[in-house]
Order: C-alpha cells, then sequence, then structure tokens
C-alpha cells in the first residue's frame, strides 16, 4: 500500500524565516494531496489542499509544491511567527475510490522563535 | 463549518477493560473515519464507515472494533484494552464527493495501565 514519508520530524527556524517540510509517496496513482496544521491539544486543521493537475499553489505565506515525477509534496511558510508553531501533517489519497481514505506522513514538529 | 465532538476527552483504563471511544458529527456526512495518533507514526487509519451500518477496515484494525449506529455517531471499542492501545484518538467526518475535505475532532486521549 501507499507509503509516505515525512521530514523533518523536528524543526525550528526564528521569527521572520522560511519552515520548510517535504513529503514523499510511493504510488503513482496518488492524486489528492493535503496539509494539516495541529495545534498543541486540538484536531487537524486543513492548511492546503493540491490535486495532481496543480504543480504549485500560493496562499497566505504558504506556498505547495508537487512534484508528480519525484512523487514529492512539500510545503513552505514563509516568514515564519510564533503562531505557526505546531505540528503539520501531509496527507495523501488515490484517485480510485475518490478521495475517501488517506495516508498520512509522520508529521513535523515546527516551533517558530520569537 | 463541520462540527465534530469527541467523548470522553481524556479516558484511563486497565489492562483487560472495556472502552466506547464516541464521535458524532452535526453536518450530515457520509464518511466518518477513527485514527489514531502515536509519536513516530502520524494518524493511523483504524476504521472507517460510509453510512448507517456499514464498516470498512482501515490500516490498523487490530484489537478494534466499530460500529456506526446513525449518520450521525460512531463509535469505537476497545473490549480487551492493551498498554500498546495508549495512544491519541482522533475521530473525522467527510462528504462523500470528490475533493471534499475531512474535518476533524479534538481527539480522545487514551491510557491503559
Amino acid at each position: 500500500g501507499e507509503q509516505v514519508e515525512q521530514r523533518p520530524p523536528h524543526l525550528s527556524v526564528r521569527e521572520g524565516d522560511s519552515a520548510f517540510i517535504i513529503c514523499t509517496y510511493t504510488d503513482s496513482a496518488t492524486a489528492y494531496f493535503y496539509w494539516y496544521k495541529q495545534e498543541p491539544g486540538a484536531g487537524l486543521q486543513l492548511l492546503m489542499s493540491v490535486f495532481s493537475n496543480v504543480d504549485r499553489k500560493e496562499e497566505q505565506g504558504l506556498t505547495v509544491l508537487l512534484n508528480k515525477k519525484d512523487k514529492r509534496l512539500s510545503l513552505n511558510l514563509t516568514a515564519a511567527h510564533p503562531g505557526d508553531s505546531a505540528v503539520y501533517f501531509c496527507a495523501v489519497a488515490m484517485a480510485t475510490g475518490g478521495n475517501n481514505k488517506l495516508t498520512f506522513g509522520q508529521g513535523t514538529v515546527l516551533s517558530v522563535i520569537p | 463549518e463541520a462540527a465534530v465532538t469527541q467523548s470522553p476527552r481524556n479516558k484511563v483504563t486497565v489492562t483487560g477493560g472495556n472502552v466506547t471511544l464516541s464521535c458524532r458529527q452535526t453536518n450530515s456526512h457520509n464518511y466518518m473515519y477513527w485514527y489514531r495518533q502515536d509519536t513516530g507514526h502520524g494518524l493511523r487509519l483504524i476504521h472507517y464507515s460510509y453510512g448507517a451500518g456499514n464498516l470498512q477496515i482501515g490500516d490498523v484494525p487490530d484489537g478494534y472494533k466499530a460500529t456506526r449506529t446513525t449518520q450521525e455517531d460512531f463509535f469505537l471499542l476497545l473490549e480487551l484494552a492493551s498498554p500498546s492501545q495508549t495512544s491519541l484518538y482522533f475521530c473525522a467526518s467527510k462528504q462523500g464527493r470528490n475533493y471534499a475535505e475531512q474535518f476533524f475532532g479534538p481527539g480522545t486521549r487514551l491510557t491503559v495501565l
């Protein structure tokens, strides 16, 4: 089945710097891609979703890149601030059967130092 | 926005104990999910359902049962809890159409002593 690897497991950046997280996946039939944010004591909140016909998406200081050839998905937070400190997860789903079953990466604990 | 609630928020039980975790969603979503979250593993799918009375096996189902009694309610059952089931459990729901996102509950922290 699908395998998703997420790096790095921990990331510490200074306020105003960029934070870069990467996920690789194994199945070329993967078609749906998500980034979630989890704040302490809370559930997961969707940050951004992209689908296989999109290579790049930018929203509100976040940039998602999708490289289907290399099976790689990345998230870049530009100008990070302390409120961005959280755990970030990538998640992917296959094209067959819609996007009803997600496979998650292991998570990245991001700390933004003021 | 979709509302997904879970109860209890925290639960402590002993090895061999019987535990039921509850999830309710109020937006008539077709799909509901149970995940466990463990450090180094991310979220792993235990069971899911696409409607009342339906149950689908996830990726880590051993030791868990689930039941979807209504469109709104999805329960996770641990009939003989073990310390390896100590974890943070999340419920999620989703509409049945493509591209729809999953909405997550706040989580239940279960400790099995």
